[in-house]
């Protein structure tokens, strides 16, 4: 079945320091959602990619959809501490999202 | 306009007993999922629902665990005879259309303790 693989898991930064994220999935997809969930919290919405080798930036964040509609990324720029949280990817299955095991940013005290 | 509502916001329960969790959707909105999350892991889904429809319940634990969206009333997720290991956050999330094209929204989950 469609799969989305995420990496890292963790990744810990010196705060100001950058961020990336890498979303792969085993289909073509027809777009792609990032979420944010803080600690403790839950998911929420991002950003939605659609079209092939679109970039999109909100901020310090820098999404991107690969030419191939197969992979995407989640570039922060200058990590702050309000950056804290899990970032999941989710491509489009059938009836429903198919989610990233999410990467895990840490900022080092 | 309020948001994914979920309750309770905690639940602890003895092994064996029911849980019982509740999710409305956000107004205007008639496509429900449900999520597990257990510490330290990624969302896994259950369950795809409309108004009186089960869509995709390829997440689900073919054993104990139901989910319904009734024409009237919020979505219920149940798990019968819970077990330490059903311990997890549950979140539910709605769009107002089908599939992956549209934003899912979230409520800010059941936190189950199975002790």
């Amino acid at each position: 079945g469609q799969q989305v693989m995420q990496i890292p898991q963790y990744q810990h930064v010196q705060e100001g320091e950058d961020f990336t994220t890498y979303c792969n999935s085993s289909t073509t997809l027809s777009n792609i959602q990032w979420y944010k969930q803080r600690p403790g919290g839950h998911p929420v919405f991002l950003i939605q990619l659609v079209k092939s080798g679109e970039v999109k930036k909100q901020k310090r964040l820098t999404f991107q959809f690969g030419e191939a509609k197969k992979n995407s990324s989640l570039h922060i720029t200058a990590t702050q501490t309000t950056d804290v949280g899990t970032y999941f990817c989710a491509g489009q299955g059938n009836y429903q999202l198919i989610w990233g095991a999410g990467t895990k940013l840490i900022i080092k005290p | 306009n309020a948001g994914v509502m979920q309750n309770p916001r905690h639940l602890v329960r003895r092994r064996g007993q029911e849980a019982r969790l509740r999710c409305s959707p956000m107004k205007g909105h008639s496509h429900v999922y449900w999520y597990r999350q257990l510490p330290e892991e990624g969302l896994k889904f259950m369950v795809y629902l409309q108004k009186e429809n089960i869509i995709d319940e390829s997440g689900m634990p073919k054993e104990r665990f139901s989910a319904e969206f009734p024409k009237e009333g919020p979505s219920i997720l149940r798990i019968q005879q819970v077990v330490r290991g059903d311990s997890a956050a549950y979140f539910c999330a709605s769009s107002p259309r089908a599939g992956g094209q549209e934003t899912q929204y979230f409520g800010p989950g059941t936190r189950l303790l199975v002790l």
